[in-house]
C-alpha cells in the first residue's frame, strides 16, 4: 500500500528556509512512471501545485516560487524534500505531498506550516 | 485566485444526486483529458475519485462519475450519503508554464 507522510515544523519566522520531508512507503521513488510533488492549500483556499521532481531528478518549479524553491530526492532513503527560502506570512499553508502522473493518487495528510513576524 | 473554477458550495439530501461543475480555458482540460477530481476530508488526505475526466481508480465508488463539455467538466455524486460529506477539487494539467492547477473547491453539505 503506497503511503505518504510529511514531517517539518509546525511554526517559522519570516525569512526562515523551511525544509519539508516526504517519506514513502509502498512504492520506490526510483520508479519511473511518477512525478514526485509537492502541493500546498493556504488557509481556506484552493490548491496550488508547488513542484515536483522526477526518477531522473529533474524538477520543475511553479514560476510564482521561482528562486526561492528546491525539490530533491534521496533514493537510498525513498523520501524527497522541499527547501523554501526566505518564508513570509504568505507562505503559511498546509504542505501536501503527493505521487504524480497525469493526476494525482496518493497524498499525505499534509503538515501545517505557520509562518509569524 | 484558482485557475479552474468551481462553485463555492452546493447541498443536497441523502439519496439524492448533485452535480459540482468545474471550469476551465483552452489551455487545459479543454484540450487534454487530464482533468481529475478529488475528496477532501478534514484531517485526512485528498482522495482521487476521478482521473482522466472520466475514469475512477479501483476502491471508488461507483456513485461518482465525471464528464466534461467543452470548458465545464463535472462531478456527478448519486445516491448521496452522509459520509460524502467533504470539499471536492478538480484539478488538470495545463500547456503553461504551471503544468498543474487545481479549482478552489467546492464543499458538499449532506442536508
Amino acid at each position: 500500500q503506497v503511503q505518504l507522510r510529511e514531517s517539518g515544523p509546525t511554526l517559522m519566522k519570516t525569512l526562515e528556509t523551511l525544509s519539508l520531508t516526504c517519506s514513502v512507503s509502498g512504492v520506490s521513488v526510483r520508479s519511473g512512471s511518477y512525478l514526485w510533488t509537492w502541493i500546498r492549500q493556504h488557509p481556506g483556499k484552493g490548491l496550488e501545485w508547488l513542484g515536483h521532481i522526477s526518477h531522473s531528478g529533474n524538477t520543475h518549479y511553479n514560476p510564482s516560487l521561482t528562486g526561492r524553491l528546491t525539490i530533491s530526492v534521496d533514493k537510498s532513503r525513498n523520501r524527497f524534500f522541499l527547501r523554501m527560502t526566505s518564508v513570509t506570512v504568505a507562505d503559511t499553508a498546509i504542505y501536501y505531498c503527493a505521487r504524480g502522473s497525469w493526476s494525482f493518487d496518493f497524498w499525505g495528510q499534509g503538515t501545517l506550516v505557520s509562518v509569524s513576524s | 485566485q484558482s485557475a479552474l473554477t468551481q462553485p463555492a458550495s452546493v447541498s443536497g439530501s441523502p439519496g439524492q444526486s448533485i452535480t459540482i461543475s468545474c471550469t476551465g480555458s483552452s489551455s487545459d482540460f479543454s484540450t487534454y483529458n487530464y482533468l481529475s477530481w478529488y475528496q477532501h476530508q478534514p484531517g485526512k488526505a485528498p482522495k482521487l475519485l476521478i482521473y482522466d475526466v472520466t475514469n475512477r481508480p479501483s476502491g471508488v465508488s461507483p456513485r461518482f462519475s465525471g464528464s466534461k463539455s467543452g470548458n465545464v467538466a463535472s462531478l456527478t455524486i448519486s445516491a448521496l450519503q452522509a459520509e460524502d460529506e467533504a470539499h471536492y477539487y478538480c484539478g488538470s494539467y495545463t500547456n503553461t508554464d504551471t503544468p498543474w492547477v487545481f479549482g478552489g473547491g467546492t464543499k458538499l453539505t449532506v442536508l
